[in-house]
């Protein structure tokens, strides 16, 4: 158990529809990532968020955006939804914010868009 | 040309094996080297984290990392059943990690 913790595990909704993805880091840690996990792409970095800022972005589509609260949970909203965007969504965090940092992952959200 | 490449395998290997895992990468810049495991579509679990050039042991996990020729390693001494996952390697310039395409890897018994 990495500590960070995702929810839901598994969401299953319709092309079109908006659904919100939750991540609560590991205690301590100021950074969270998100990344996004299909079976032809491979892992793929979308947006990083430290201590509530938004620090990098990947390819992450327009029809997704992401949030860190001061609490530092982050939820990362996808809108629009289309058959490719079913995929495997895993919230990583770290200490501080830079590659330098390790990065831990959370057990993921399966998302299936029928 | 991808950042980072990884024989997608599969490897089989017997009980008790040396498991040789191998990625190379075209960027430079990046200076943080960490190889994961993933079972069955969990999350990637953090193994070994390095920076420098050279080897870096843990228990019967070896990462070896040779920037001059932009390859990495990772090798798995007297490798068990509960070895078999998928092996990803990413490593890092800035924020992002940038993974390889993962290794599935079977130990037989």
């Amino acid at each position: 158990d990495s500590g960070v913790t995702q929810t839901p595990k598994h969401l299953i909704t319709a092309t079109g529809q908006r659904v919100t993805l939750r991540c609560s880091p590991r205690s301590g840690d100021l950074s969270v990532y998100w990344y996004q996990q299909s079976l032809d792409q491979g892992l793929q970095f979308l947006i990083q968020y430290y201590n509530g800022e938004e620090r990098a972005k990947g390819n992450i589509l327009e029809r997704f955006s992401a949030q860190q609260f001061p609490d530092l949970h982050s939820e990362l909203n996808l809108s629009s939804l289309e058959l490719g965007d079913s995929a495997l969504y895993f919230c990583a965090s770290s200490v501080g914010s830079g590659g330098s940092y390790e990065q831990y992952f959370g057990p993921g959200t399966r998302l299936t868009v029928t | 040309q991808k950042e980072v490449e990884q024989d997608p395998g599969p490897l089989s290997v017997p009980e008790g094996a040396i498991v040789s895992l191998n990625c190379t990468y075209s960027n430079s810049a990046f200076q943080y080297f960490m190889w994961y495991r993933q079972y069955s579509r969990k999350g990637p679990e953090l193994l070994m984290y390095t920076y420098s050039s050279g080897n870096k042991e843990d228990g019967r996990f070896t990462a070896q990392v040779d920037k001059s020729s932009k390859y990495i390693s990772l090798f798995i001494r007297d490798s068990q059943p509960s070895d078999s996952a998928t092996y990803l390697c990413a490593m890092s310039s800035g924020y992002k990690l940038s993974f390889g395409a993962g290794t599935t890897v079977t130990v037989r018994a």
